[in-house]
């Protein structure tokens, strides 16, 4: 069974530091591994998606990357903005077995930018 | 505007009176999907659909009923709710299974 950990749990930084996120996950034969940030009491905003032949994604200030051979993602946030602040989850997309493509989410970390 | 709507954002019921959570995306997505989140628990994935009659059951389907007689729509019934239900709940679609995903607002359940 799939297992995605996400570290650190939380995490605070001052406003204009770089920052990575790490994701791992235990079964590397994944689909895609996608990225989330979460505002309290909000849903899920999704952030990239990085199918299994991709290496990585950017958009703006995101960049994500993948490495199923060892099993990890990490999404890298330059120069961080209070804006930022949020939970971050990681979620990976199982290879079809039995029809199922099971979509497994790590716990987050929650990101703290300080002005 | 693309989007995924949920009904009722917050509901406080009873043990054991049944209610459905709506579920409805305007994107005409193949992929529908529940999960629950729990402090300490993350999301958990409730039952899943493929397409329109093809469902099936996640990690914790227990306590829950889906169906999917229309693509844009997929409900959540809770027979005989418990307390151990009282949850924040996420329906989320995909226009199919490799594409990224779109989660609704959430709903935030409290049994009594």
């Amino acid at each position: 069974k799939q297992e995605v950990t996400q570290i650190p749990a939380a995490l605070s930084v001052p406003e204009g530091e770089n920052l990575v996120l790490n994701c791992s996950f235990t079964d590397s034969a994944i689909y895609n591994l996608q990225w989330f940030r979460q505002d309290p009491g909000k849903g899920l905003t999704s952030l990239l998606l990085i199918q299994s032949s991709q290496r990585e994604q950017t958009s703006g200030r995101l960049n994500a990357s993948l490495d199923k051979s060892s099993g990890r993602s990490t999404l890298y946030i330059a120069a961080s903005q209070p804006g930022d602040s949020a939970t971050y989850l990681c979620a990976a997309r199982a290879r079809p077995r039995a029809g199922s493509y099971q979509l497994t989410f790590g716990k987050g970390t929650k990101l703290s930018v300080i002005p | 505007e693309a989007q995924v709507t949920q009904n009722p954002r917050y509901l406080i019921t009873v043990t054991g009176k049944k209610l459905t959570v709506t579920c409805s995306q305007n994107m005409n997505h193949e992929y529908m999907s529940w999960y629950r989140q729990d402090p300490g628990l993350g999301l958990r994935q409730i039952y899943y659909s493929m397409n329109v009659e093809v469902t099936d059951k996640g990690d914790v389907p227990e306590g829950y009923k889906v169906s999917r007689k229309e693509k844009r729509n997929f409900p959540l019934i809770l027979e005989s709710p418990s307390p151990n239900q009282t949850s924040l709940y996420f329906c989320a679609s995909s226009l199919e299974v490799g594409t990224g995903s779109y989660f609704g607002p959430g709903t935030r359940l409290t049994v009594l």
